[in-house]
């Protein structure tokens, strides 16, 4: 089955810096790649998603890249603010979205 | 909409109890997913569902844990005997049925946080 790997695990820095989450995939057969944002006791949210016959997306600060050759897929996030402060999880998914396998999520803290 | 909801947000049983969680889904959606997350395991699929019917149940981890939909606006996940090792937040999401990939987001309830001593 789909293995999804995520780094770095946490993540510092620095308000105004970028930040990077890189995640890498197993099956070749995923076409749907979403990251889910999570802040402190609260429930996973959909931020980006990207699918397999596009390389790149942008939604304002947040932009997703993909390479299926390589099967890996980044979260950038440019700017960073304090709210941005959450663990982000990559996901992938070779139904359309249905049988979802995540990352193990990265902690990012950005400091002001 | 009011969203996932999922019932009670905590529980805190003993070891041996039968637990029941609920979960309503968004009103039109008609796939609905349960996860569990654990800080040593992370997010896992334990079971979703398409119109009502069980599709994969590959992550229930093991006979003590049952989940059933019996319609379109209810599912239950049981766990009987409960142990201290299923203490973790379990989540419900749906999804819409749209065919087109602007459906494919899955939308989270808060979760129910479970304790078993």
């Amino acid at each position: 089955g789909e293995n999804v790997e995520q780094h770095p695990s946490t993540l510092s820095v620095q308000e105004g810096d970028s930040a990077v989450i890189k995640c890498t995939y197993s099956d070749s057969a995923s076409n749907y790649f979403p990251w889910y944002k999570q802040e402190l006791g609260k429930r996973p949210q959909l931020i980006i998603d990207i699918r397999s016959n596009v390389g790149e997306k942008k939604d304002q600060r947040i932009a997703v890249t993909l390479n299926k050759t390589a099967k890996h897929f980044s979260l950038h996030i440019t700017e960073t603010q304090p709210e941005d402060s959450a663990v982000y999880f990559c996901a992938a998914s070779a139904e359309y979205g249905n049988k979802l396998v995540f990352g193990a999520g990265t902690i990012l803290r950005v400091k002001s | 909409d009011a969203g996932v909801i999922q019932s009670p947000r905590h529980e805190v049983t003993e070891m041996g109890q039968e637990v029941t969680l609920r979960c309503k889904p968004i009103s039109g959606h008609n796939s609905l997913f349960w996860y569990r997350q654990t800080m040593m395991r992370g997010l896992e699929l334990l079971i979703y569902f398409n119109n009502n019917v069980p599709i994969d149940d590959s992550g229930m981890p093991e006979d003590r844990f049952s989940a059933k939909m019996p319609n379109a606006s209810f599912s239950t996940l049981k766990i009987q005997p409960s142990e201290p090792r299923d203490s973790a937040v379990y989540f419900c999401a749906s999804r819409h049925p749209g065919a087109g990939w602007a459906y494919n987001e899955q939308f989270f309830g808060p979760g129910t946080r479970l304790t078993v001593l």
